[in-house]
């Protein structure tokens, strides 16, 4: 029983554009996300993450949406570069629970 | 600067053998995780330890045990490894509280069960 789904395993996009990706979940407590960057022989690294009590939250190139009636969450990269290249997990918890549930991850490849 | 270490980055071992992966934090963090990784399915958690001497089961718990006898310290354990367990396996460390807290994750460990 996957909770937190990330249904694109790949997405490719250009230098300079826009990434987008997205996350779906199903646990209605869920109240709080994350994303995870991941490189290949490392472990996760946390990117940026944002709470349900607001629907937006901005970190520099980076930024994550939230639509709780959805249950739908993204994450835009704005301008892409080559570096960002890597796997990016969606994950989730809810209050009071030390544990979180990751999504299956989404490979980002931005091609110079 | 958080840092979680992992005993080995690499290990191989044949099926029937018992595995011990080790895994240190130095944040002083309560809570302590195990995952694997594998392809198409994401990370899936297996134990989780939120005290010392405590333990929780996660989402995949079947053929595996955990120790927590140091605050700093979370062994994984395959009492008697199968092929199906070869994976990538990430030890994770967060603190404990009200608000959700971040999870710092160690390298990896990519075990291969011949």
């Amino acid at each position: 029983d996957q909770q937190v789904k990330q249904n694109s395993p790949s997405l490719s996009v250009q230098e300079g554009r826009i990434s987008i990706l997205n996350c779906d979940y199903t646990n209605s407590m869920f109240d709080y996300f994350l994303w995870y960057k991941k490189y290949p022989a490392e472990g996760p690294t946390f990117l940026i993450s944002i709470s349900s009590i607001k629907d937006k939250n901005e970190d520099g190139r980076f930024t994550v949406f939230l639509n709780k009636s959805a249950k739908h969450l993204s994450l835009h990269i704005v301008p892409s570069q080559p570096g960002d290249s890597a796997v990016y997990f969606c994950a989730a918890s809810a209050r009071n629970n030390n544990d979180m549930r990751f999504g299956a991850g989404t490979r980002l490849t931005v091609k110079p | 600067d958080v840092k979680v270490t992992q005993s080995s980055r690499y290990l191989v071992k044949r099926t029937g053998e018992k595995v011990f992966l080790e895994c240190v934090q130095d944040m002083d963090h309560e809570n302590m995780f195990w995952y694997r990784q594998d392809p198409g399915l994401g990370l899936r958690l297996i134990y989780f330890s939120y005290d010392v001497k405590m333990k929780e089961k996660g989402d995949i718990p079947e053929g595996y045990s955990v120790s927590r006898e140091k605050k700093e310290r979370f062994s994984l354990i395959l009492e008697s490894a199968s092929t199906n367990q070869t994976s990538m396996y990430l030890c994770a460390s967060s603190f404990s509280g009200l608000n959700q807290e971040t999870q710092y994750f160690g390298p990896g460990t990519r075990l291969l069960v011949l």
